[in-house]
């Protein structure tokens, strides 16, 4: 069974831009978890996504936002990019309410 | 609020040898998950071991495994005869238990993660 994609892997923009990240979850799962990751604040949770509703949202701006389809697929946008969005986004599924898989993450560079 | 305390911020060992990484974590919860991820230089977040803290016996995934002392909230990692495919960054991280079934507490709070060298 495929893991977790992600695309684009890698990403370059400039600042006041705004970017769309895609994650493709396990076949099967439903619940889809964006996480940012970055040298300073560590691994911080996005947003949780569970047939197509956000159940749980992590403490950033509303530039940050998300969305998951009806094929469980889902997509995290942020709008008016800074350069402290320079990250490694992780997207992960879940199966059961108990265990996240993560993918490869996609690398945002804001310049 | 959880919390999740990793005080290693880095370790090596020889290869073959036994290493135990270290995490602490404060809640108020009682019913939870507990896992180890780690995340090797291709930044790929791996499951290695997931512990249910309702579960007294302490899991074991072949080399890995863990000592879980609830009452003092700690979850500390053992890799066993350590391979140089167990480089990586080690991440402890706490998930609350939901109602069975119930999807959105699936929030992972990490721990600051302990880099790990295996040395040939």
């Amino acid at each position: 069974k495929a893991g977790v994609t992600q695309t684009p892997r890698y990403l370059i923009k400039t600042r006041g831009q705004q970017v769309t990240l895609s994650c493709s979850p396990i076949s099967g799962h439903r619940s889809v978890s964006w996480y940012q990751q970055t040298p300073g604040q560590g691994l911080q949770f996005l947003f949780e996504y569970f047939s197509e509703t956000q159940r749980n949202k992590g403490n950033f701006p509303g530039r940050f936002s998300g969305r998951q389809f009806s094929n469980s697929r889902s997509e995290m946008n942020v709008s008016t990019l800074e350069l402290g969005d320079s990250a490694l986004y992780l997207c992960a599924s879940s199966l059961k309410p108990d265990t996240q898989y993560f993918g490869p993450g996609t690398r945002l560079t804001v310049l | 609020a959880q919390t999740v305390t990793q005080s290693q911020p880095e370790m090596s060992v020889q290869e073959a040898e036994t290493v135990t990484l270290s995490c602490t974590y404060d809640t108020s919860e009682n019913n939870y998950y507990l896992f180890w991820y780690k995340q090797p230089p291709s930044r790929q977040m791996i499951l290695v071991i997931r512990q249910e803290a309702y579960k007294q016996q302490n899991a074991t995934e072949n080399r890995f495994s863990v000592n879980f002392q609830k009452a003092a909230k700690s979850f500390s990692l053992k890799i066993s005869d350590s391979q140089l495919g167990d480089t990586a960054m080690y991440f402890c991280a706490f998930m609350k238990r939901g109602r069975a079934g119930d999807f959105g507490n699936e929030k992972l709070t990490f721990g600051t993660g302990t880099r790990l060298t295996i040395i040939p």
